[in-house]
């Protein structure tokens, strides 16, 4: 069975840093794209980006390009979404997930149960 | 503001069919048939119920169906059934390796 283990619930402070994990279990991590979804409270979904654990390729939305990063430890089946510096508009919930097999990166055929962040001062 | 644009709200009786749209532009939803729909009932992980306008996965009810015509795709539920109601999302390929969300519809079963 495919999981996605999510970290848990964060409450940061603006200007501070935050890595939250996800880690996949129940099939061959290196060889789905993973990435990361954001929902904004009271709003839709929004697609971060992905990154390819067999060889750390990463593709960014460009509405986040340079906001975040994203990577992963395939020796731990693990992918991570990281912040430098965090604004009280990265307050939202973070949704893990797993994209198709290869060409069919674009679908999401698996996702985590969400960590939610806030950030307030 | 959503990248792709879905009705808010819909909602329908039990036994009844709904349709929810996503409309996008011609370089998302009417250039590429890579269109997915998602169920999210909340607290819950999001679901794939539609991929590529109208495949379902295995599992799937075949009370939900996909089509796509211009730039608008469509999620279709027939039979409704009370655990039918969360909010819909739906996901499109869209130019330069990237990929846009529409806002969501929240569906009640009334």
């Amino acid at each position: 069975e495919v999981q996605l283990v999510q970290s848990g619930a964060e409450v940061k402070k603006p200007g501070e840093s935050l890595k939250i994990s996800c880690k996949g279990s129940g099939y061959s991590f290196t060889n789905y794209w993973i990435g990361w979804v954001r929902q904004m409270p009271g709003k839709g979904l929004e697609w971060m980006g992905i990154i390819y654990p067999g060889d750390s390729d990463t593709t960014y939305s460009p509405s986040f390009q340079g906001q975040v990063t994203i990577s992963a430890d395939k020796s731990i089946s693990t992918a991570y979404l990281q912040w430098s510096s965090l604004k009280a508009s990265d307050t939202a919930m973070y949704y893990c997930a797993r994209h198709g097999y290869g060409s069919d990166w674009y679908r999401i055929d698996y996702w985590g149960r969400g960590t939610l962040v806030t950030v307030s001062s | 503001q959503s990248a792709l644009t879905q009705p808010p709200s819909a909602s329908g009786s039990p036994g009844q069919s709904v349709t929810i749209s996503c409309t996008g532009t011609s370089s998302d939803v009417g250039d590429y048939n890579y269109v997915s729909w998602y169920q999210h009932h909340p607290g819950k992980a999001p679901k794939l119920m539609i991929y590529d306008v109208s495949k379902r996965p295995s599992g799937v009810p075949d009370r939900f169906s996909g089509s796509k015509s211009g730039n608008t795709a469509s999620l279709t539920v027939s039979g409704l059934q009370a655990e039918d109601e969360a909010d819909y999302y739906c996901s499109s390929y869209a130019d330069s390796n990237n990929l846009v969300f529409g806002g969501g519809t929240k569906l009640t079963v009334l």
